[in-house]
């Protein structure tokens, strides 16, 4: 089945370690997304890519970095310089703006990895 | 900037009693879209609905209505004889309808719904 793929499920890290989160998919979509959500806060941009090779930053970049080297894989690496690093964070992707109408704007989400730093 | 405003964090409802979220938008845009996405307990957000800034008719899917005034700049979810499965957190969400903006959204804090049987 076509999807997202998030992992891991749940991480714990201690203060001052870096951690990279896998997302990665299978749907052929040109752009992806790293939201962090909060309590009360709903979800808020990190980083976005449309292209391979291409991505930029979004509301809340700081503290976080990203890659594209292929078209199926986004990960985020949590760094330490991220001061509050403990959330849940979800991988999106979806079809690149100017194919079908019906479908734009729509996300396609993961399950999400939850990040616990001691 | 873009900002969505869902005021209501968390409604209790018993089964069967509809209940309308409430969401409130602000962008300088002319042309932007909404949407409404479903977050259950498994943590990925589901799709509800996408409609556009020049399209103010209102909606009906099965027992979800929406209803869109562009004067209030507001877009507010009804479900209708709610059920258990209905529990959930959804989430409104606004998108620039530029090409060149990709499709970010902006999300609301969220509306947590619990449906008691």
């Amino acid at each position: 089945d076509g999807g997202i793929t998030q992992s891991p499920k749940y991480l714990f890290r201690k203060e001052g370690q870096n951690v990279t989160l896998s997302c990665e998919q299978n749907l052929n979509h040109d752009a992806m997304y790293w939201y962090r959500q909060d309590p009360g806060q709903g979800l808020r941009l990190i980083y976005y890519s449309q292209i391979v090779n291409d991505f930029q930053k979004g509301d809340i970049a700081e503290g976080y970095s990203v890659s594209r080297e292929k078209k199926e894989s986004f990960p985020l690496t949590v760094t330490s310089a991220q001061k509050n690093p403990t959330a849940f964070y979800l991988c999106a992707s979806s079809k690149k703006r100017g194919t079908p109408i019906a479908t734009t704007g729509e996300l396609f989400f993961g399950e999400g990895s939850r990040l616990t730093v001691l | 900037a873009q900002k969505v405003t869902q005021a209501q964090t968390e409604i209790s409802v018993v089964e069967k009693e509809d209940v309308t979220l409430d969401c409130v938008y602000e962008t300088r845009d002319t042309t932007y879209y909404l949407f409404w996405y479903k977050q259950p307990p498994s943590g990925e957000l589901v799709f509800l609905i996408r409609r556009n800034s020049f399209d103010e008719q209102n909606e009906i899917s099965g027992r979800y209505s929406w209803n869109f005034q562009k004067s209030t700049s507001s877009f507010n979810f009804t479900i209708t004889a709610s059920q258990v499965v209905d529990s959930a957190v959804y989430f409104c969400a606004l998108s620039e309808a530029k090409e060149a903006a990709g499709n970010k959204l902006t999300f609301g804090g969220g509306t947590r719904v619990l449906v008691k049987p």
